[in-house]
């Protein structure tokens, strides 16, 4: 089972909100990646669990905060977002693990929209 | 430095017109090239792996070759419904969880 499913689709916030992006899958992943695609740009590695741990985040700034609570949620969340945040927000699975990382399985991300 | 660079950034076809994208790499220790769809709005949608030069992948009317340098995605006569984004990627050379991905093609398939 490759699907992933993110919620919610779309999200609207301002800068003093917090809110969170979920991600869930079934049927067993290594790792799950977090991705930000900006529009005509290719999406751009924020994190990276492996087994439920984090392995690599990619200098992104601390108003990001993944979690992993168990092997099928992965989490997002956002505090004091600034308007060049806006963007799509991808989850990924990768079956073949970190070291395996080409073939990634996306959903179809949250387009969030930061006021 | 790893590299990964698509050509052309844009792409009209009539439908039926058949035509190729390129994808070039820098990269050392090749573990993989990986191609994507994408259309407006969504999440990539995974293709094909390539490993070694000389390989080729097909699905419908797309096929995947790969050189030491780059690698191809012929489309054979498209459909409008082939038109999206075309993404190649390779991961880095260190051994970590990251892919490089290319600039992408925009493909649009006029009927």
């Amino acid at each position: 089972d490759t699907e992933v499913t993110q919620t919610p689709k779309h999200l609207v916030m301002g800068m003093t909100n917090k809110k969170s992006l979920k991600c869930e899958q079934h049927m067993g992943h290594r790792a799950m990646y977090w991705y930000k695609q900006k529009a005509k740009k290719p999406p751009e590695l924020m994190f990276v669990y492996s087994y439920e741990k984090l392995s690599i985040n990619e200098s992104v700034p601390s108003r990001f905060s993944p979690e992993c609570p168990n092997s099928s949620l992965l989490n997002l969340h956002l505090h004091a977002l600034q308007p060049e945040d806006s963007a799509l927000y991808l989850c990924a699975k990768s079956v073949g693990g970190i070291g395996n990382t080409g073939e990634l399985f996306f959903g179809e991300g949250s387009r969030l929209t930061v006021l | 430095e790893d590299q990964v660079t698509q050509s052309p950034e844009a792409l009209r076809l009539q439908e039926g017109e058949s035509s190729s994208l390129n994808c070039s790499y820098t990269v050392s220790g090749l573990r993989g090239l990986f191609w994507y769809r994408q259309d407006p709005g969504k999440g990539p949608e995974f293709l094909f792996t390539l490993y070694s030069a000389g390989e080729e992948k097909e699905k419908e009317r797309l096929k995947a070759t790969l050189t030491k340098k780059e690698s191809f995605l012929h489309i054979t006569a498209p459909k409008p419904e082939d038109s999206a984004t075309y993404l190649c990627a390779v991961p880095r050379s260190s051994n970590t969880g990251k892919l490089i991905f290319g600039q992408g093609t925009t493909l649009q398939v006029k009927p």
